[in-house]
Protein backbone atom coordinates (compact mmCIF):
# COMPACT_ATOMS: atom_id res chain seq x y z
CA UNK A 1 0.00 0.00 0.00
CA UNK A 2 1.25 2.77 -0.94
CA UNK A 3 2.01 5.63 1.90
CA UNK A 4 3.30 9.31 2.09
CA UNK A 5 4.78 10.96 5.02
CA UNK A 6 5.44 15.34 5.08
CA UNK A 7 8.36 15.73 7.47
CA UNK A 8 9.71 19.18 8.30
CA UNK A 9 9.58 22.30 11.00
CA UNK A 10 6.13 22.90 12.03
CA UNK A 11 7.25 26.50 13.11
CA UNK A 12 9.13 28.98 10.66
CA UNK A 13 9.70 32.47 10.76
CA UNK A 14 8.63 35.37 8.73
CA UNK A 15 11.12 36.13 5.65
CA UNK A 16 13.06 32.70 5.97
CA UNK A 17 12.64 29.51 3.90
CA UNK A 18 10.21 26.77 4.59
CA UNK A 19 11.77 23.23 3.64
CA UNK A 20 9.45 19.94 3.44
CA UNK A 21 10.44 16.58 2.73
CA UNK A 22 8.05 13.82 1.67
CA UNK A 23 9.08 10.23 1.76
CA UNK A 24 7.49 7.35 -0.60
CA UNK A 25 7.13 4.28 1.07
CA UNK A 26 5.10 1.14 -1.00
CA UNK A 27 5.87 2.23 -3.79
CA UNK A 28 8.73 3.79 -6.28
CA UNK A 29 8.64 7.40 -7.04
CA UNK A 30 10.86 6.66 -10.13
CA UNK A 31 7.53 5.17 -11.57
CA UNK A 32 7.07 6.65 -15.34
CA UNK A 33 3.19 6.82 -14.51
CA UNK A 34 3.31 9.84 -11.69
CA UNK A 35 3.65 13.05 -10.78
CA UNK A 36 4.32 13.66 -7.36
CA UNK A 37 3.08 17.01 -5.96
CA UNK A 38 2.66 19.67 -2.99
CA UNK A 39 -0.95 21.06 -2.16
CA UNK A 40 -1.36 23.28 0.65
CA UNK A 41 -4.57 24.33 2.68
CA UNK A 42 -4.60 27.10 5.35
CA UNK A 43 -6.76 26.55 8.05
CA UNK A 44 -10.87 26.45 7.40
CA UNK A 45 -10.06 27.25 3.82
CA UNK A 46 -9.61 25.47 0.35
CA UNK A 47 -7.11 23.79 -1.56
CA UNK A 48 -4.12 25.45 -3.27
CA UNK A 49 -1.95 23.30 -5.78
CA UNK A 50 1.69 24.50 -5.04
CA UNK A 51 3.55 22.37 -7.71
CA UNK A 52 4.61 18.84 -9.29
CA UNK A 53 7.76 17.35 -10.16
CA UNK A 54 8.39 14.19 -12.13
CA UNK A 55 11.37 11.65 -11.47
CA UNK A 56 13.44 13.18 -14.06
CA UNK A 57 13.28 16.54 -12.34
CA UNK A 58 10.52 18.67 -14.92
CA UNK A 59 8.41 20.78 -12.52
CA UNK A 60 5.53 22.61 -13.19
CA UNK A 61 4.90 25.23 -10.29
CA UNK A 62 2.07 27.79 -9.40
CA UNK A 63 2.48 30.80 -10.76
CA UNK A 64 1.00 32.50 -8.09
CA UNK A 65 4.12 31.00 -5.95
CA UNK A 66 6.34 30.37 -8.85
CA UNK A 67 9.12 33.08 -7.68
CA UNK A 68 9.43 31.48 -4.46
CA UNK A 69 8.76 27.86 -4.99
CA UNK A 70 11.42 25.10 -5.54
CA UNK A 71 10.83 21.59 -5.81
CA UNK A 72 13.22 18.65 -6.04
CA UNK A 73 13.28 14.90 -6.48
CA UNK A 74 15.16 12.30 -4.68
CA UNK A 75 15.39 9.25 -6.42
CA UNK A 76 17.91 7.27 -4.53
CA UNK A 77 15.76 7.72 -0.94
CA UNK A 78 12.63 7.88 -3.14
CA UNK A 79 11.95 11.23 -1.52
CA UNK A 80 10.57 14.73 -2.71
CA UNK A 81 11.08 18.20 -1.29
CA UNK A 82 9.27 21.46 -1.00
CA UNK A 83 11.13 24.67 -0.66
CA UNK A 84 8.96 27.99 0.01
CA UNK A 85 11.16 31.07 0.55
CA UNK A 86 10.44 34.40 2.01
CA UNK A 87 7.32 33.19 3.92
CA UNK A 88 4.42 35.57 5.44
CA UNK A 89 1.83 34.61 7.37
CA UNK A 90 -0.27 33.91 4.48
CA UNK A 91 2.00 30.63 3.88
CA UNK A 92 0.56 29.29 7.33
CA UNK A 93 -1.14 26.08 6.07
CA UNK A 94 -1.62 22.29 6.10
CA UNK A 95 1.45 20.89 3.64
CA UNK A 96 0.31 17.97 1.61
CA UNK A 97 2.27 15.94 -0.31
CA UNK A 98 0.71 13.72 -3.23
CA UNK A 99 1.14 11.44 -5.75
CA UNK A 100 -1.08 12.47 -8.95
CA UNK A 101 -2.07 9.47 -11.81
CA UNK A 102 -0.36 11.84 -13.51
CA UNK A 103 -2.15 15.33 -13.29
CA UNK A 104 -4.69 14.59 -10.41
CA UNK A 105 -3.88 13.54 -6.95
CA UNK A 106 -4.85 10.04 -6.12
CA UNK A 107 -2.79 9.25 -2.63
CA UNK A 108 -2.30 12.15 0.24
CA UNK A 109 -0.07 12.35 2.67
CA UNK A 110 -1.56 12.73 6.22
CA UNK A 111 -0.64 16.71 5.63
CA UNK A 112 1.80 18.74 8.38
CA UNK A 113 0.76 21.79 9.96
CA UNK A 114 3.51 25.01 8.97
CA UNK A 115 2.90 27.91 10.80
CA UNK A 116 4.36 31.55 10.10
CA UNK A 117 5.22 33.32 13.19
CA UNK A 118 8.07 34.71 14.98
CA UNK B 1 -6.23 30.32 -14.73
CA UNK B 2 -8.96 28.42 -14.88
CA UNK B 3 -11.66 29.49 -11.44
CA UNK B 4 -13.22 26.81 -10.83
CA UNK B 5 -17.05 27.60 -8.89
CA UNK B 6 -19.10 25.35 -6.70
CA UNK B 7 -22.51 25.74 -5.29
CA UNK B 8 -24.16 25.68 -3.02
CA UNK B 9 -21.46 26.55 -0.22
CA UNK B 10 -23.24 24.39 1.73
CA UNK B 11 -26.12 21.75 1.80
CA UNK B 12 -28.22 20.12 4.50
CA UNK B 13 -29.89 16.83 3.55
CA UNK B 14 -31.62 14.15 5.46
CA UNK B 15 -30.19 10.42 5.36
CA UNK B 16 -31.26 8.81 2.47
CA UNK B 17 -32.23 11.92 0.28
CA UNK B 18 -29.78 13.04 -2.49
CA UNK B 19 -27.12 15.41 -2.29
CA UNK B 20 -25.81 17.38 -4.96
CA UNK B 21 -23.08 19.57 -5.75
CA UNK B 22 -22.43 21.72 -8.55
CA UNK B 23 -18.97 22.87 -10.26
CA UNK B 24 -18.58 25.48 -12.97
CA UNK B 25 -15.57 26.31 -14.64
CA UNK B 26 -14.29 29.47 -16.41
CA UNK B 27 -13.77 27.68 -19.47
CA UNK B 28 -14.14 23.91 -21.00
CA UNK B 29 -11.85 21.33 -19.53
CA UNK B 30 -13.30 19.26 -22.02
CA UNK B 31 -10.07 17.58 -24.39
CA UNK B 32 -11.31 17.47 -27.59
CA UNK B 33 -8.66 15.10 -29.09
CA UNK B 34 -9.73 12.45 -26.65
CA UNK B 35 -13.59 13.89 -25.53
CA UNK B 36 -12.53 13.33 -21.79
CA UNK B 37 -13.54 16.01 -19.17
CA UNK B 38 -10.75 17.00 -17.08
CA UNK B 39 -12.36 17.11 -14.01
CA UNK B 40 -11.80 15.26 -10.45
CA UNK B 41 -13.90 14.89 -7.35
CA UNK B 42 -12.41 14.54 -4.07
CA UNK B 43 -14.23 14.23 -0.16
CA UNK B 44 -12.46 15.57 2.87
CA UNK B 45 -13.09 14.66 6.23
CA UNK B 46 -12.12 16.97 9.09
CA UNK B 47 -8.70 16.18 10.36
CA UNK B 48 -8.32 14.11 7.01
CA UNK B 49 -6.72 14.68 3.56
CA UNK B 50 -8.85 14.79 0.60
CA UNK B 51 -9.83 11.22 -1.10
CA UNK B 52 -10.05 11.04 -4.36
CA UNK B 53 -13.72 9.97 -5.33
CA UNK B 54 -13.96 10.92 -9.52
CA UNK B 55 -12.03 11.16 -12.02
CA UNK B 56 -12.92 11.94 -15.85
CA UNK B 57 -15.73 13.58 -14.33
CA UNK B 58 -17.68 10.33 -13.80
CA UNK B 59 -15.29 7.53 -13.95
CA UNK B 60 -15.37 6.44 -9.75
CA UNK B 61 -12.31 5.62 -8.39
CA UNK B 62 -11.91 1.82 -6.93
CA UNK B 63 -13.66 1.32 -3.60
CA UNK B 64 -15.61 4.44 -3.71
CA UNK B 65 -19.28 3.38 -3.41
CA UNK B 66 -21.41 3.56 -5.96
CA UNK B 67 -24.06 5.90 -4.35
CA UNK B 68 -21.44 8.45 -5.92
CA UNK B 69 -21.44 9.75 -9.18
CA UNK B 70 -20.36 12.14 -11.18
CA UNK B 71 -21.82 14.04 -14.27
CA UNK B 72 -21.69 16.95 -16.87
CA UNK B 73 -18.88 18.21 -19.60
CA UNK B 74 -17.29 21.39 -20.79
CA UNK B 75 -17.90 23.55 -18.47
CA UNK B 76 -20.90 22.54 -15.78
CA UNK B 77 -20.29 19.09 -13.78
CA UNK B 78 -22.29 17.96 -10.76
CA UNK B 79 -21.27 15.07 -8.08
CA UNK B 80 -24.25 13.42 -6.75
CA UNK B 81 -24.48 11.09 -3.21
CA UNK B 82 -27.88 9.22 -4.56
CA UNK B 83 -29.12 8.65 -0.61
CA UNK B 84 -27.11 10.25 1.77
CA UNK B 85 -25.43 8.46 4.99
CA UNK B 86 -23.97 9.60 8.01
CA UNK B 87 -20.25 8.85 7.10
CA UNK B 88 -21.23 11.25 3.85
CA UNK B 89 -20.73 14.26 6.17
CA UNK B 90 -17.75 16.02 4.48
CA UNK B 91 -16.55 19.09 2.50
CA UNK B 92 -16.39 18.35 -1.47
CA UNK B 93 -14.07 19.72 -3.80
CA UNK B 94 -13.76 19.84 -7.76
CA UNK B 95 -10.31 20.19 -9.17
CA UNK B 96 -9.63 20.97 -13.01
CA UNK B 97 -6.14 19.20 -14.76
CA UNK B 98 -7.06 20.56 -18.10
CA UNK B 99 -4.51 23.14 -17.43
CA UNK B 100 -1.42 20.99 -16.24
CA UNK B 101 -0.01 24.49 -15.81
CA UNK B 102 -1.57 25.68 -13.29
CA UNK B 103 -4.31 22.38 -11.49
CA UNK B 104 -6.88 24.59 -9.16
CA UNK B 105 -9.59 23.77 -6.98
CA UNK B 106 -13.36 25.25 -6.42
CA UNK B 107 -14.10 27.00 -3.37
CA UNK B 108 -15.68 23.50 -1.70
CA UNK B 109 -19.06 22.39 -0.71
CA UNK B 110 -19.81 21.23 2.93
CA UNK B 111 -22.34 18.69 3.19
CA UNK B 112 -24.33 18.07 6.88
CA UNK B 113 -27.20 15.96 7.85
CA UNK B 114 -30.36 17.66 8.19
Amino acid sequence: QLQLQESGPGLVKPSETLSLTCTVSGGSISSSSYYWGWIRQPPGKGLEWIGSIYYSGSTYYNPSLKSRVTISVDTSKNQFSLKLSSVTAADTAVYYCARLRPVFPDYWGQGTLVTVSS
Amino acid sequence: DIVMTQSPDSLAVSLGERATINCKSSQSVLYSSNNKNYLAWYQQKPGQPPKLLIYWASTRESGVPDRFSGSGSGTDFTLTISSLQAEDVAVYYCQQYYSTLELTFGGGTKVEIK
